[in-house]
């Protein structure tokens, strides 16, 4: 199977630090990407990584450990505007496959 | 184009009669997919495209649902004799080489099935 595990919810404070974890079956894997969803609106694309380590981009970073299939994604200075879904999406050899998505509240 | 363009961007349609959406991808790109979002939950796989060919059909939900797309641009989902629980939002998203390169989406249509 292509398994992939995220939190559902999370709630942060506005200003702060927030990592999304990630596992994946790791048979089959070309990449693992980052995207944005708020609601009621299309995904848009974060990060990718296919490499081990951290890819950092500003505020975001997105970290990934073939061996372990694992990878987090780390928002810092969080703002309101980052409220939003945060979807860990495996590559297969041509198939993306989404995680369900962890929805983030930033708050005050 | 700009971006991936669907439409429509809303159907409303009554039970039992056949739909059919349109994705126009981004010029250029070879891979192109379809996936479908119900409400609050995670976007399922349908389908995909690389160039006018579909390697894994394997995440349509039954054979009411078939794709197809024609040189290497647009392409069409046609749901046949629609049910209730097809109400959801269709996503097609279209990248450059496949899946090692990001895929762009469009807004999506929102389908209602009444």
């Amino acid at each position: 199977g292509q398994n992939i595990d995220q939190p559902t919810e999370m709630t942060a404070t506005e200003g702060a630090i927030v990592q999304i974890n990630c596992t994946y079956q790791t048979s089959g894997f070309n990449g693992l990407f980052w995207y944005q969803q708020h609601a009621g609106e299309a995904p848009t694309f974060l990060s990718y990584n296919v490499l081990d380590g951290l890819e950092e981009k500003g505020r975001f970073s997105s970290f990934l450990s073939r061996s372990k299939g694992y990878s987090y994604l780390l928002l810092k200075e969080l703002q309101m505007k980052d409220s939003a879904s945060y979807l860990c999406v495996r590559a297969g050899s041509y198939q993306l496959t989404f995680g369900k998505g962890t929805k983030l509240s930033v708050i005050p | 184009g700009a971006g991936v363009s669907q439409s429509p961007s809303n159907k409303v349609t009554e039970k039992g009669k056949d739909v059919e959406l349109r994705c126009d991808p981004i010029s250029g790109h070879t891979a192109l997919y379809w996936y479908r979002q119900s409400l609050g939950q995670g976007l399922e796989f349908l389908i995909y495209f690389q160039g006018n060919s579909a390697p894994d059909k394997s995440g349509l939900p039954s054979d009411r649902f078939s794709a197809e797309r024609t040189g290497g641009s647009v392409s069409t989902l046609t749901i046949q004799r629609t049910q209730q629980e097809d109400s959801a939002v269709y996503l097609c998203a279209s990248s450059l080489e496949g899946a090692r390169t990001e895929a762009f989406f469009g807004q999506g249509t929102r389908l209602t099935v009444v």
